[in-house]
């Protein structure tokens, strides 16, 4: 099974702070397609995951352009420029490109 | 708009078997490219993929558990089932159900709220 390793665990940022979570993967994500399917979610406190970005960096439909995505093979970034209070919470990427469909263990974003 | 609403026992005892619902709005399950997929959660946990299935009836296992794991839809009722056997305090969780995209293995675009599932003697 592909292992999906995030860093930091967690991560604290003021208001207004650009943060940036690092996913690593244990074998490359390019598929034979062509594309890469690591995807990117956020739980908020007491909710249930919601997409952001899929195939690297693409913003899903409503997500705020601040939320960015990049990487290759096996190394991915998502980065928030510029926090808002709402954006705390678990970051979780995801990777679909190999069987069984994987996630990261997760990054908590708290607000200080 | 898409939603989707897990429903379950809320508790069954060891060696039970769990039995889901997903009921669902927003899209058909006979659509081409749309399906629904399981996933558990532990609470302070990861997520884990359990179970997906397609509009064709293809259905995808999460290898770990896929003896225990069946899959099924009723798309007149826009309904998803995922039914979990011989189940143990390990199954305890939140369990979600989304919507998935044919896209990799599978895009999750919209997610229930969850439910959970406590299992105790």
């Amino acid at each position: 099974d592909v292992v999906l390793t995030q860093t930091p665990p967690t991560l604290s940022a003021t208001i207004g702070q650009s943060v940036s979570i690092s996913c690593r993967s244990s074998q490359s994500l390019l598929d034979s397609d062509g594309d890469t399917y690591l995807n990117w979610l956020l739980q908020r406190p007491g909710q249930s995951p919601q997409l952001l970005i899929y195939s690297v960096s693409n913003l899903e439909s409503g997500v705020p352009n601040r939320f960015s995505g990049s990487g290759s093979e096996t190394d991915f970034t998502l980065k928030i420029s510029g926090v808002e209070a709402e954006d705390l919470g678990v970051y979780y990427c995801m990777q679909a490109t190999h069987a069984p469909l994987t996630f990261g263990s997760g990054t908590k974003l708290e607000i200080k | 708009q898409v939603t989707l609403k897990e429903s379950g026992p809320g508790i069954l005892q060891p060696s039970q078997t769990l039995s889901l619902t997903c009921t669902f709005s927003g899209f058909s399950l006979s659509t081409y490219g749309m399906g629904v997929g399981w996933i558990r959660q532990p609470s302070g946990k990861g997520l884990e993929w359990l179970a997906n299935i397609w509009w064709d009836d293809d259905k995808y296992y999460n290898p770990s558990l896929k003896n225990r794991l069946t899959i099924s839809k009723d798309t007149s009722n826009n309904q998803a089932f995922l039914k979990i056997t011989n189940v143990d305090t390990a199954d305890t969780a939140t369990y979600y159900c989304a919507r998935s995209l044919y896209y990799g293995l599978l895009l999750p675009d919209y997610w229930g709220q969850g439910v959970m599932v406590t299992v105790s003697s």
